[in-house]
């Protein structure tokens, strides 16, 4: 089992353009989610789902949009990129678990010039 | 909405004990995580204290005072393969994700 996937791995954008970071998992969760890392920050949650056709906003929405049509899959995409959105990514999901104990994926590095 | 503080650098020797503090602040309080980052890694999940007390696993223990709003993890005979930050984490109870506080850099010096 992979676990929880991210692609791209890096990516560099120019402000203005868009972009879909892509996140999948085969673990069967219901639960998936967006987390932003920034220096000095911690993690602060993005978007989240609790299961297919149901996407919630988090913490800091604010130039992301998310959809949630398989379980397995939940994209997330800048409209229109800003050097704000500068970032490391993390997708996480979690099972019967609960939200607690989350899994995370390997993280995409984005730079918005 | 829901703070947590901790502190942003521990530094302890290898073979010692070392404590990571963390107080919250909640409105919605269920519990209280913890998870471990190496420097360009993703976080993995360590422990989670839902009642107050003492949780073990092998060398880390987690331990939570709800009265207190406070909770530290252990780790017991250091190796150098734990410098790595570490973060605090809770969640107000809902599906809603967990809130993270900053992290603490832990450096373990030889």
């Amino acid at each position: 089992n992979a676990g929880v996937t991210q692609t791209p791995k890096f990516q560099v954008l120019k402000t203005g353009q868009s972009m879909t970071l892509q996140c999948a998992q085969d673990m069967n969760h219901e639960y998936m989610s967006w987390y932003r890392q920034d220096p000095g920050m911690g993690l602060r949650l993005i978007h989240y789902s609790v299961g297919a056709g149901i996407t919630d906003q988090g913490e800091v929405p604010n130039g992301y949009n998310v959809s949630r049509s398989t379980t397995e899959d939940f994209p997330l995409r800048l409209l229109s990129a800003a050097p704000s959105q500068t970032s490391v990514y993390f997708c996480a999901t979690s099972g019967l678990a609960g939200v607690n104990e989350q899994f995370f994926g390997p993280g995409t590095r984005l730079t918005v010039l | 909405g829901q703070s947590l503080e901790q502190p942003s650098e521990v530094t302890a020797v290898e073979g010692a004990i070392v404590q990571i503090n963390c107080t919250y602040q909640t409105s919605g309080f269920y519990g209280l995580s913890w998870y471990q980052q190496h420097d360009g890694g993703a976080p993995t999940f360590l422990s989670y204290n839902a009642l107050d007390g003492l949780e073990e696993t092998g060398r880390f223990s987690s331990f939570l005072s709800r009265s207190d709003s406070y909770g530290y993890l252990l780790l017991q005979e250091l190796q150098m393969k734990d410098s790595a930050s570490y973060f605090c984490a809770s969640s107000g109870g809902g599906a809603d994700g967990l809130t993270f506080g900053k992290g603490t850099h832990l450096i373990i010096q030889p």
